[in-house]
């Protein structure tokens, strides 16, 4: 069974312009988790999508938004970048939301802003 | 609100010798557990969990950790490091509800040397 599949795996924009990561989970999972994982701030929950509804999020801005389609498959859009979003996106998918199902994790998206 | 401390950012151990990371957390009630694992270039891997029951959980790859409620701990062992075991070793903390209640320690980084 194919893994989590996270592209681009890395990714180099300036301040102000917008990035959309994308995630395919595992076959059968229909939840996707995103996480933002930085040196200073470590590994942080972004939000989570079953069924292609939005059902937690974390603490951060607008900026960051994401959905999910039909195929459990997600994007995650960060609009207006600014330098602080440099870091690993990392995408983890599970087989049911809100509960404590395993967890798989992608490789990742390195994204630097300049 | 939760907390997770690992305080060795660094460590460093001989292949064959044996292992223990700490993790310390803050929360009131009883945690739910985790100990994830990230290789470089890797998404994370969970290792091993702990919701309730017996307090020595076995994981995989030879890992386990021990939950002691006294000393608010869940620190992780391994009896003997293979030079494949070097990545980065991550301690959470989840409180009922999933996933976007879990919260991550900052990580420490095993180096294993010859």
């Amino acid at each position: 069974k194919a893994g989590v599949t996270q592209t681009p795996r890395y990714l180099i924009k300036t301040r102000g312009q917008q990035v959309t990561l994308s995630c395919s989970p595992i076959s059968g999972h229909r939840s996707v988790s995103w996480y933002q994982q930085t040196p200073g701030q470590g590994l942080q929950f972004l939000f989570e999508y079953f069924s292609e509804t939005q059902r937690n999020k974390g603490n951060f801005p607008g900026r960051f938004s994401g959905r999910q389609f039909s195929n459990s498959r997600s994007e995650m859009n960060v609009s207006t970048l600014e330098l602080g979003d440099s870091a690993l996106y990392l995408c983890a998918s599970s087989v049911e939301a809100g509960t404590y199902n395993e967890q798989f994790f992608g490789p990742g998206t390195r994204l630097t802003v300049l | 609100a939760q907390s997770v401390t690992q305080p060795d950012i660094h460590i460093t151990v001989s292949e064959g010798a044996s292992l223990e990371l700490r993790c310390n957390y803050s929360y009131g009630a009883t945690p739910y557990l985790f100990w994830y694992v990230q290789s470089p270039g890797q998404g994370l891997q969970l290792l091993l969990k702990y919701f309730s029951g017996d307090t020595l959980v076995q994981g995989i790859k030879g890992f386990e950790a021990e939950f002691k409620r006294s000393q608010s701990s869940f620190n992780l062992r391994k009896p003997s490091v293979h030079w494949s075991d070097a990545a980065e070793y991550f301690c959470a903390v989840g409180a009922p509800g999933g996933y976007q209640k879990v919260t991550f320690g900052t990580g420490t980084k095993l180096q294993v040397i010859p």
